[in-house]
């Protein structure tokens, strides 16, 4: 069974400060995902990776970049925090294309 | 630009009873719809999926109906159980943008005994 490990459950974190999400998949997938969920707003992509050390860009990329220097581990970063950046953050990966995914159990980030 | 739409952000259904939830969408090169479905504190967890070149899966107790027409898609779940009760989520993708699902606002549902 595929397994998506995100390192935090949740992050309190202050305006500014540099922050980042680790995500871990154990199934050799190539694509892995970066989502932030809101209320009202459902699931938006942030950034993707289809391979070692490639990335695109998702809906809402600006405020956020991404590493993805070995195939299983995605990392999310918030280069300074700020308040509207506050949410759940998804990880997701899949074999092929983006369905299905096999997502993380998120962690919810606060900044204040 | 919400390209897929749930109008409805809750449901409450009777347990035995059918649940129907609802999506819509805009961009006609959708081909490829799925469900989600999340309860509080863990991931999405994919529940069913439709291609476009049909109009209904089923899978036990959960339907996919789409309706390109309309650009209509709706999960029934029928008899609704209490563990139904969560947040699901409708996505589509395009053959263009494979790696790209675009989620909808998500519903949640609530079965009562």
């Amino acid at each position: 069974d595929v397994k998506v490990t995100q390192s935090s459950r949740y992050l309190v974190k202050r305006t500014g400060e540099k922050v980042f999400l680790e995500c871990v998949q154990d199934m050799d997938h190539e694509n892995m995902f970066w989502y932030r969920q809101d209320p009202g707003l459902g699931l938006r992509l942030i950034y993707f990776s289809y391979d070692v050390k490639m990335k695109e860009k998702g809906d809402i990329p600006e405020g956020y970049s991404v590493s993805r220097e070995k195939k299983e581990r995605f990392s999310l970063i918030l280069e300074s925090a700020s308040t509207n950046q506050t949410s759940m953050y998804l990880c997701a990966s899949s074999l092929t294309g983006a369905t299905p995914l096999h997502f993380g159990n998120g962690t919810r980030l606060t900044v204040t | 630009d919400q390209q897929v739409k749930q109008n409805s952000p809750s449901l409450s259904v009777q347990e035995g009873r059918i649940s129907i939830l609802n999506c819509d969408y805009t961009n006609s090169m959708f081909d490829y719809f799925l469900w989600y479905k999340k309860y509080p504190a863990e991931g999405p967890t994919f529940l069913i999926s439709i291609s476009s070149i049909k109009d209904k899966n089923e899978d036990g107790r959960f339907t996919v109906f789409l309706n390109k027409s309309a650009k209509h898609l709706s999960l029934h779940i029928v008899p609704s159980q209490p563990g139904d009760s969560a947040v699901y989520f409708c996505a589509a993708s395009s053959p263009y943008n494979t790696d790209k699902l675009i989620f909808g606002t998500g519903t949640r549902l609530q079965v009562f005994p």
